[in-house]
């Protein structure tokens, strides 16, 4: 079983900021399935980022996924009031796994 | 537009089963394009994958509850669903269907389910 660490688990941001999200797997993931999800209270997460670094549709170009074989990241250029949020990244070529999560709080 | 929608039981006793069903609008179960996957989240913790099926590979489960859980679908109903078995109070979550495609691309609302007496 593949195993992804997320870190750090919770920032403490200003709208405007930029944002890496960091995510680290336990040996590399196969054929650079990687993506990454946001989630809001009481809602079902939204596919951000996939294959590693393409956008989902009508995801903002705020949001880039970069990395390989054992580490990725996940960037917010500017923090917008709406990303705010649990951020999970998740592997989904051997099984499917995630990470535990990154909580994007306001400061 | 596709859309999933998970049913069944908001709350389940120990040691009973679990059952709930996917409704698929908009898409089938039937294409071999995609997986279908039963995805849980325990009330403020994580996301855990629970199983995969597809038409192409069959199911996967996650190790964890292997030996307790059983996703089969009913194409003529575009239907999914999920029975598990012996549930205790560590299984209380809200459960999640979804499709996988390029990431898991469509989901449910989700469906809370509780596990007390």
């Amino acid at each position: 079983e593949i195993v992804l660490t997320q870190s750090p688990g919770t920032l403490s941001l200003s709208p405007g900021e930029r944002v890496t999200l960091s995510c680290r797997a336990s040996q590399s993931v196969t054929s650079g399935y990687l993506a990454w999800y946001q989630q809001k209270p009481g809602q079902a997460p939204r596919l951000l980022i996939y294959g590693i670094s393409s956008r989902a549709t009508g995801i903002p170009d705020r949001f880039s996924g970069s990395g390989s074989g054992t580490d990725f990241t996940l960037t917010i250029s500017r923090l917008e009031p709406e990303d705010f949020a649990v951020y999970y990244c998740q592997q989904y070529g051997t099984s499917l796994t995630f990470g535990g999560g990154t909580k994007v709080e306001i400061k | 537009q596709l859309q999933l929608q998970e049913s069944g039981p908001g709350l389940v006793k120990p040691s009973e089963t679990l059952s709930l069903t996917c409704i698929i609008f908009g898409g089938s179960f039937s294409s071999t394009s995609y997986q279908w996957a039963w995805i849980r989240q325990p009330p403020g913790r994580g996301l855990e994958w629970i199983g995969t099926m597809s038409q192409l590979w069959g199911t996967h489960y996650n190790p964890s509850v292997r030996s307790r859980v059983t996703i089969s679908v009913d194409t003529s109903k575009n239907q999914m669903s999920l029975k598990l078995t012996s549930v205790t109070a560590a299984d209380t979550a809200v459960y999640y269907c979804a499709r996988i495609y390029s990431g898991t691309d469509y989901w449910g609302q989700g469906a809370l389910v509780t596990v007390s007496s």
